[in-house]
Order: structure tokens, then C-alpha cells, then sequence
């Protein structure tokens, strides 16, 4: 079965100082991982995905992530932290079935930006 | 196109109310989903449609009746709800193909639903 824990469950961050948002899944095959962030009262909306193709994937707004098979990490990274960032991050893998996919979340990394 | 729209966007109701939640999307996808969010946790899944038919149930209690009318539109039927159930309900669309590139989900905004 296909799983994905957060390391963390709040992170803190002044501005304009590096974001990183660690997540490791566990997968018997080559899965497909993502990262969503909802802000308060919001939906959810996705910043990158990870299929199959290039490792560091590029997302909106300045994210990043990598995916390290021999870590079994897709860690979210970004170089300069804005107020606007402040939300709730899940990372989550996909487990598709015949013609849907089930997600799984990670528990969630709130990240607090400090002015 | 790329939106799933949910209406209402919030729901107040009684214990003995009949209400329903209504979730659309016109991005052509097959399958679609309700997940049900505690405040501070991640969402949970409770129903997958796929091509108009209910594919997967997560055991969810029967005060929750889901309902495809048809490909662009979603329903979550809600009566007898305890205040438990109060919580931000999810709407979400995938398309149904087998490539893993087109594989993503587009969430609606949610209901803010609220059992009094």
C-alpha cells in the first residue's frame, strides 16, 4: 500500500529566508506524487506534480521539489519565503485504480511566515 | 475551463434537515470525488464516481447519499447529519486516462457545512 508522511507539522520561516517542506512516501512502484497548498477556508490547489518525467520539478509561485528514489523523498523547497505563502501544504501520492485515482494525503505541514 | 465549481459555499443546518451539496465541472473529466475535511486535517475520501457510476464507498454512514446525474455534475445528498459531520466538504474532478502525465486532481472550494 502507498503512503506519504510529513515530517513536520508546522515550520517557520522568516521572509525572504529558503522554505523546505520535507515528505517521504513509500510506494511499491514508480508513483505519482504532488504537492497541493490550501490557504484558511480554501480549497485545495496543486503547486507541482511529480509523474515520471524530469526529478526537480518546477511549480507556480517559486516552488520547487525533488524527487530522490534512493530517499524516497519529494521534499517542497523555495528560495525566498513571502507572507503570501503562509498556508497549509500536503504532500500526497496517487494510487490509481481502473479509470480514478485515490489519493493519499500526508497529515499536513502548516508553514508560518514571520515579517 | 479548468474549474470545479461547488455550491453553497456555506450550509447551516438542523439535525432533522434534508439539504444537498452540489459540485460542477465542464473539464470533460470521468471521475469525481467527495472528501470530507476536519478543521487542521488532511481531507479524507468518502465517495469515487467514475463514469457515472459509484466505484468506491469509504464506509461512509448512510445519513450521506452521493448521486451522478451525469458527467459534469455531482451531488451530495445530506439528511439526519449529526454536528460531528460538520466539517468543509471537497469536491474534486481527475480525467480517467491511463497516462500518468494527465494525472491530477482539480479541487472546488468546498462547503463550510455546519450541523446545528
Amino acid at each position: 500500500a502507498q503512503s506519504v508522511t510529513q515530517l513536520d507539522s508546522h515550520v517557520s520561516v522568516s521572509e525572504g529566508t529558503p522554505v523546505l517542506l520535507r515528505c517521504n512516501y513509500s510506494s511499491s512502484y514508480s508513483p505519482s506524487l504532488f504537492w497541493y497548498v490550501q490557504h484558511p477556508n480554501k480549497g485545495l490547489q496543486l503547486l507541482l506534480k511529480y509523474t515520471s518525467a524530469a526529478t526537480l520539478v518546477k511549480g507556480i509561485n517559486g516552488f520547487e521539489a525533488e524527487f530522490k528514489k534512493s530517499e524516497t523523498s519529494f521534499h517542497l523547497t523555495k528560495p525566498s519565503a513571502h507572507m503570501s505563502d503562509a498556508a497549509e501544504y500536503f504532500c500526497v501520492v496517487s494510487d490509481t485504480m481502473d479509470s480514478s485515482y485515490k489519493l493519499i494525503f500526508g497529515s499536513g505541514t502548516r508553514l508560518l511566515v514571520r515579517p | 475551463d479548468t474549474e470545479v465549481t461547488q455550491t453553497p459555499k456555506h450550509l447551516v443546518m438542523g439535525m432533522t434537515n434534508k439539504k444537498s451539496l452540489k459540485c460542477e465541472q465542464h473539464m470533460g473529466h470521468r471521475a469525481m470525488y467527495w472528501y470530507k475535511q476536519k478543521a487542521k486535517k488532511p481531507p479524507e475520501l468518502m465517495f469515487v464516481y467514475s463514469y457515472e457510476k459509484l466505484s468506491i464507498n469509504e464506509s461512509v454512514p448512510s445519513r450521506f447519499s452521493p448521486e451522478c446525474p451525469n458527467s459534469s455534475l455531482l451531488n451530495l445528498h445530506l439528511h439526519a447529519l449529526q454536528p460531528e459531520d460538520s466539517a468543509l466538504y471537497l469536491c474534486a474532478s481527475t480525467p480517467t486516462f491511463r497516462d500518468r502525465e494527465r494525472t491530477e486532481a482539480f479541487f472546488g472550494q468546498g462547503t463550510r457545512l455546519t450541523v446545528v
